[in-house]
């Protein structure tokens, strides 16, 4: 059972659009938050990260947003750049081991030039 | 600055063979996770180790054993290697604190099963 569901699976924005990628999760222990972006052959790399008592978390031009009492969480990347191409991961974990992420399945992002 | 070193970076390896990957963690980083991403799929956790001791364990096959050194760097041990162990290795690592929560990922073993 996927504890963590992400969707869309893929996503086409053109140049200085808004990409939205939203997360559900199931576990009410979960209370750290992260997204993580990877391009191909590369490791994972922290985003922004966001932890429950706060509904919003703004990082330049990515924003977290927190809706506890829905379970869900989004990522939306501001005047999106064909750089910002690549695949991302919500994760999630508690406290006693934040290292111990639960991804979601991913969405493949292309921006459009 | 230093990143999270893994090694090797690409292995083929024959079924029922073994296979050792090998994470060297940025420099005072104490603590090392392992992740499995099968293709196209999300990085599965499979075992974390702090200060040489294994702190938490995930989806982590009983063929699989791993450990980590004094000098905190971590080997993941894989026997009996069967085609589906073919995947992406990562190894991720971070400074134990209450406060820091960012984990540095690899670039990761690819690992096929011939």
């Amino acid at each position: 059972q996927q504890q963590v569901k992400q969707s869309p699976q893929s996503l086409i924005v053109q140049k200085g659009g808004i990409s939205i990628i939203n997360c559900a999760y199931e576990n009410t222990a979960f209370d750290y938050f992260p997204w993580y972006q990877q391009f191909p052959g590369k490791g994972p790399a922290l985003l922004i990260a966001i932890r429950p008592d706060v509904s919003e978390k703004k990082e330049g031009r990515f924003t977290i947003s927190f809706n506890k009492s829905a379970k869900q969480f989004s990522l939306h990347i501001m005047d999106s750049q064909p750089g910002d191409s690549a695949t991302y991961f919500c994760a999630a974990s508690m406290s006693s081991n934040t290292g111990k992420l639960i991804f979601g399945q991913g969405t493949t992002l292309q921006v459009k030039p | 600055a230093a990143g999270v070193i893994q090694s090797p970076r690409h292995l083929i390896k024959e079924k029922r063979e073994t296979a050792t990957l090998k994470c060297y963690p940025i420099p005072r980083h104490d603590t090392v996770y392992w992740y499995q991403q099968g293709p196209g799929q999300d990085p599965q956790f499979l075992i974390s180790f702090y200060e040489k001791m294994q702190s938490d364990k995930g989806s982590i096959p009983d063929r699989f054993s791993a450990q980590q050194f004094s000098d905190y760097h971590s080997e993941l041990n894989m026997s009996s290697l069967e085609l589906g162990d073919s995947a992406l290795y990562f190894c991720a690592s971070s400074a134990y604190s209450a406060t820091n929560e960012k984990l540095f990922f690899g670039s990761g073993t690819q690992l096929s099963v011939l």
